[in-house]
């Protein structure tokens, strides 16, 4: 019930295309779904976040789809960019703590 | 306002021998978490520290523990290395005090290699 399930696993997208990484969880008790960037050599860095309350969250070219009844949320990189290319986690906060997806490798292709 | 700093950045280490990692959060913050991090597996908690109290744990065997001081610097032992230990081990502060939903922002890690 403490898993947040995240596919893919890695993404190659061209440049200039959508990239889609999808997130699932159980526990109705989360309540705060954020996504983290990580470059590598780097710590992980907050990219944008989302509440149950609402749907869908855009920050420029990023955007959370949040589907509560299902139980998943997406992220949306709309217009790829190669210095887009990273590793995507997202997060599930109960309160208490975060619970990890595994991430997700993006490769955006020039 | 200085980031989060971790020392040592790299560490070789050979099985049982014991470490200690440091962890330095950003000014005004009381919270710090730390994580192993692993290829395939994801960041994988470890334990908060608050106002120099563990408040949350994570699975992990007691080989692991920490500690926080007064300034809210915290430090992560391992003792009796194994080579599974072999990881990326990041350190993440934030306020603390929001009871969930707070930004956590990250350490660059320190990397643990075990021989």
């Amino acid at each position: 019930q403490q898993q947040v399930k995240q596919s893919p696993q890695s993404l190659i997208v061209q440049k200039g295309g959508i990239s889609i990484i999808n997130c699932a969880y159980e526990n109705t008790a989360f309540d705060y779904f954020p996504w983290y960037q990580q470059f590598p050599g780097k710590g992980p860095a907050l990219l944008i976040a989302i509440r149950p309350d609402v749907s869908e969250k855009k920050e420029g070219r990023f955007t959370i789809s949040f589907n509560k009844s299902a139980k998943q949320f997406s992220l949306h990189i709309m217009d790829s960019q190669p210095g887009d290319s990273a590793t995507y986690f997202c997060a599930a906060d109960s309160g208490y703590q975060l619970i990890w997806g595994a991430g997700t490798k993006l490769i955006i292709k020039p | 306002k200085a980031g989060v700093t971790q020392t040592p950045r790299y560490l070789i280490k050979t099985r049982g021998q014991q470490v200690t990692l440091s962890c330095s959060p950003i000014s005004g913050h009381r919270s710090v978490s730390w994580y192993q991090q692993t290829p395939g597996q994801g960041l994988q908690f470890l334990f908060e520290y608050f106002s120099e109290t563990q408040r949350n744990k994570g699975n992990f065997p007691g080989r692991f523990s920490g500690r926080q001081f007064s300034n809210s610097r915290s430090e992560m032992n391992v003792s009796t290395l194994e080579l599974g230990d072999s990881a990326l081990y990041l350190c993440a502060s934030s306020s603390g005090t929001s009871g969930g939903g707070e930004t956590q922002y990250f350490g660059p890690g320190t990397r643990l290699l075990v021989l």
